[in-house]
């Protein structure tokens, strides 16, 4: 089954640097899809950013990027330019392609990384 | 992406109670997904919700518990019946977008059960 492990529990940030979260997973399938969602305080879950596996152009949203190594099942997340408003949860996804290998549609998420930014 | 609103935000019930809480999108959707979230944790799907047929549970959560209604392609309800301290988390719902790998998530629910 696909496992997605994100081994920051949290991280720190000064305000407008740079911070990579740390995204790794598990699986057997050759085309899936994975997504950067950011949860406030609020706990909105907000959707940062989506990458096809199938492509290897890295996603890049305004300040947001993802540096995706696919052979080595890596989908880090790239902070640029850190905000106060960027303090969340990041929570890291994967989502199997409808009537994939593993016949599920949800989304697996790791478990978390708590982003702190400092002014 | 489509606009999700959840009732009611947050609530606290007594053990033993019962409580439902529902979910509007602004568009029509065919796959509903509800998640809970225990404190500190991450999300973990309950169930998936097709209009017309019985929602799908995922491993470690049945129907009695936790039933689940979609009378239309805009709308679902999911239940927690007989609550315990332990059914403590926020509830979120979500809702494929247009591209459907893509999920978007309502505002969720905060459950405290004394």
């Amino acid at each position: 089954a696909q496992t997605v492990t994100q081994s920051q529990p949290e991280m720190s940030v000064q305000e407008a640097e740079t911070v990579t979260l740390s995204c790794t997973y598990d699986t057997s399938e050759s085309d899936y899809y994975l997504f950067w969602y950011k949860q406030p305080p609020s706990r909105q879950m907000i959707l940062v950013i989506r990458q096809e596996a199938y492509k290897q152009q890295n996603a890049t949203e305004n300040r947001f990027s993802v540096n995706f190594q696919k052979a080595a099942k890596s989908f880090s997340l790239k902070i640029s330019d850190s905000q106060l408003g960027d303090a969340a949860m990041y929570f890291c996804a994967y989502r199997s392609p409808l009537g994939g290998l593993y016949n599920n549609n949800d989304m697996r998420f790791g478990a978390g990384t708590r982003l702190t930014v400092k002014p | 992406s489509a606009v999700i609103s959840q009732k009611p935000s947050r609530d606290i019930c007594q053990r033993g109670t019962s409580l439902t809480i529902q979910c509007q999108v602004d568009s029509q959707v065919t796959m509903m997904f509800w998640y809970r979230q225990q404190p500190g944790q991450s999300l973990t799907l309950i169930a998936t919700a097709n209009q017309g047929s019985e929602a799908t549970y995922e491993s470690g959560f049945v129907i009695d518990k936790f039933p689940i209604s979609r009378p239309n392609l805009t709308f679902s309800t999911l239940t927690v019946s007989n609550m315990s301290p332990e059914d403590s988390s926020i509830y979120l719902c979500s809702v494929e977008g247009q591209t459907a790998d893509t999920q978007y998530f309502g505002p969720g629910t905060r459950l405290t059960v004394l």
